[in-house]
C-alpha cells in the first residue's frame, strides 16, 4: 500500500517553540517537496530535495529547516523565526530522476499548524 | 509577479453540464502542465497532464487543453458531478532537472457543482 503519510494531522504549538512536521513516502521517489498553503492562495515550495542528503530552499524558506537522510523521509522544522507559521503544510514526492524531465508530484495528507 | 494564474477564484456549475477551469501562464519555457484536485484539509489529487508538444490530452470525463501561442490552458469536465465539487490547481513546469523542474502552482478556483 503505496503512499505519502504526513503526521499529526493537526499541531498546535505555543509561539516561540519549534515544531517538526514527519513526512515519509514508501513509493521509492527520489524527490521530496515541501509546500504551504494558506487561505485563497495557491501552494508555495519551501524547501525541495532531489535526492539524499541534498535539499535546495523553494521561495519561502525562511524559518524553516529540512534534512533528508534516508530516502523515505523529508521533515520540516518550522523554527521561531517563522513569522507566520500557522498554515496548511503539504508534503510531495515525485520520482525525479536527476536531469530527467519535471514528472507529477503527489502529495500527502497534509498537516494542520496552528500556533498559539 | 504570478507566473501561474487562475483568474476566477469559484465557478458554480449545474449538475450533468460542462465546468470550464482556465489557467494562463507567462513563462514561455514552460511545458508541462497538471492539473490537482483539493478537497478542505486534504492533500492536492494529481489529475491529468499535458505536455507542450501535445495540444490535447483526455482521460475519461476530464480534457486538458493547452494553446501554446495565447499561453492558455483550459481543463473540461463533462458532465459534471456533484462529488467534482473542490479547488482546482493549475501548475506548470520548465521541465527538466534542478529547480525548472520544480512545479509553479495557480491559485486555484473553488468549483461547485449543484445538483
Amino acid at each position: 500500500d503505496g503512499g505519502i503519510t504526513q503526521s499529526p494531522k493537526y499541531l498546535f504549538r505555543k509561539e516561540g517553540q519549534n515544531v517538526t512536521l514527519s513526512c515519509e513516502q514508501n513509493l521509492n521517489h527520489d524527490a521530496m517537496y515541501w509546500y504551504r498553503q494558506d487561505p485563497g492562495q495557491g501552494l508555495r515550495l519551501i524547501y525541495y530535495s532531489q535526492i539524499v542528503n541534498d535539499f535546495q530552499k523553494g521561495d519561502i524558506a525562511e524559518g524553516y529547516s529540512v534534512s533528508r537522510e534516508k530516502k523515505e523521509s523529508f521533515p520540516l522544522t518550522v523554527t521561531s523565526a517563522q513569522k507566520n507559521p500557522t498554515a496548511f503544510y503539504l508534503c510531495a514526492s515525485s520520482i525525479g530522476v536527476w536531469g530527467s524531465r519535471a514528472d507529477t508530484q503527489y502529495f500527502g495528507p497534509g498537516t494542520r499548524l496552528t500556533v498559539l | 509577479d504570478q507566473q501561474v494564474k487562475q483568474n476566477s477564484p469559484s465557478l458554480s456549475v449545474q449538475e450533468g453540464r460542462i465546468s470550464i477551469l482556465n489557467c494562463d501562464y507567462t513563462n514561455s519555457m514552460f511545458d508541462y502542465f497538471l492539473w490537482y484536485k483539493k478537497y478542505p484539509a486534504e492533500g492536492p489529487t494529481f489529475l491529468i497532464s499535458i505536455s507542450s508538444i501535445k495540444d490535447k490530452n483526455e482521460d475519461g470525463r476530464f480534457t486538458v487543453f493547452l494553446n501554446k501561442s495565447a499561453k492558455h490552458l483550459s481543463l473540461h469536465i463533462v458532465p459534471s458531478q456533484p462529488g467534482d465539487s473542490a479547488v482546482y490547481f493549475c501548475a506548470a513546469s520548465a521541465g527538466y532537472g534542478g529547480s525548472q523542474g520544480n512545479l509553479i502552482f495557480g491559485k486555484g478556483t473553488k468549483l461547485s457543482v449543484k445538483p
